[in-house]
């Protein structure tokens, strides 16, 4: 069975701190991973990864891909009281998208 | 349309009712995407059609869920004989290309209660 862990469950950080977030996978036939962020409802899309070892990167957040040791890491830098959010991590394989649980990031002023 | 739709937003229902619920995905984008969130939870992966195929229908949590696609765009999840453990948001998302190779925009949810 498709497995997808993140670490840590949650996260509290003041405004300026860097964040990594880990996500960890297990999946059959990996085609992609992808991050999310949740603030309310619906989930936005951050990033998606396909290879080993090439850093993604939008703004202050970054995200980079380990296919031999099966997993990803969310970078933040100079966190913002707008970042706050569960930030979801999920990986397609086959076809099913599984995600994990997600880590919840508070960013305290 | 511009993002994704859904409707109902909230939905109460009384166990043992059927409900259905609809999602109007993105204009052009072939693949279609059904999950399911109870509080406090993470996602949960239903099922997905590409045009109006679902290639893997074993995500469905019982034979009481079903979805179906019709035309390449609106989908239907139907709900049999709702369970109070069903109450959960449930979101949709599309797109452009085939799972797990381009970004997801998802709709706002429906809120389904069953009393």
């Amino acid at each position: 069975e498709d497995k997808v862990v993140q670490s840590p469950l949650s996260l509290v950080v003041h405004e300026g701190d860097t964040v990594t977030l880990n996500c960890s996978y297990e999946v059959t036939n990996f085609r992609s991973l992808l991050w999310y962020k949740q603030e309310k409802k619906a989930p936005t899309f951050l990033f998606m990864l396909t290879s080993s070892g090439i850093e993604k990167k939008s703004g202050r957040l970054s995200s980079i891909l380990d296919k031999k040791e099966l997993f990803s890491i969310l970078n933040i830098t100079a966190t913002q009281t707008g970042d706050s959010a569960v930030y979801l991590c999920a990986v397609t394989g086959n076809e099913k998208l599984t995600f994990g649980t997600g880590t919840r990031l508070t960013i305290i002023p | 349309g511009a993002g994704v739709s859904q409707s109902p937003s909230n939905k109460v229902t009384e166990k043992g009712k059927d409900v259905e619920l609809r999602c109007d995905p993105i204009s052009g984008h072939t693949a279609l995407y059904w999950y399911r969130q109870s509080l406090g939870q993470g996602l949960e992966f239903l099922i997905y059609f590409q045009g109006n195929s679902a290639p893997d229908k074993s995500g469905l949590p019982s034979d009481r869920f079903s979805a179906e696609r019709t035309g390449g765009s609106v989908s239907t999840l139907t709900i049999q004989r709702t369970q109070q453990e069903d109450s959960a948001v449930y979101l949709c998302a599309s797109s452009l290309v085939a799972l797990g190779y381009g970004e997801q925009f998802f709709g706002p949810g429906t809120r389904l209660t069953v009393l």
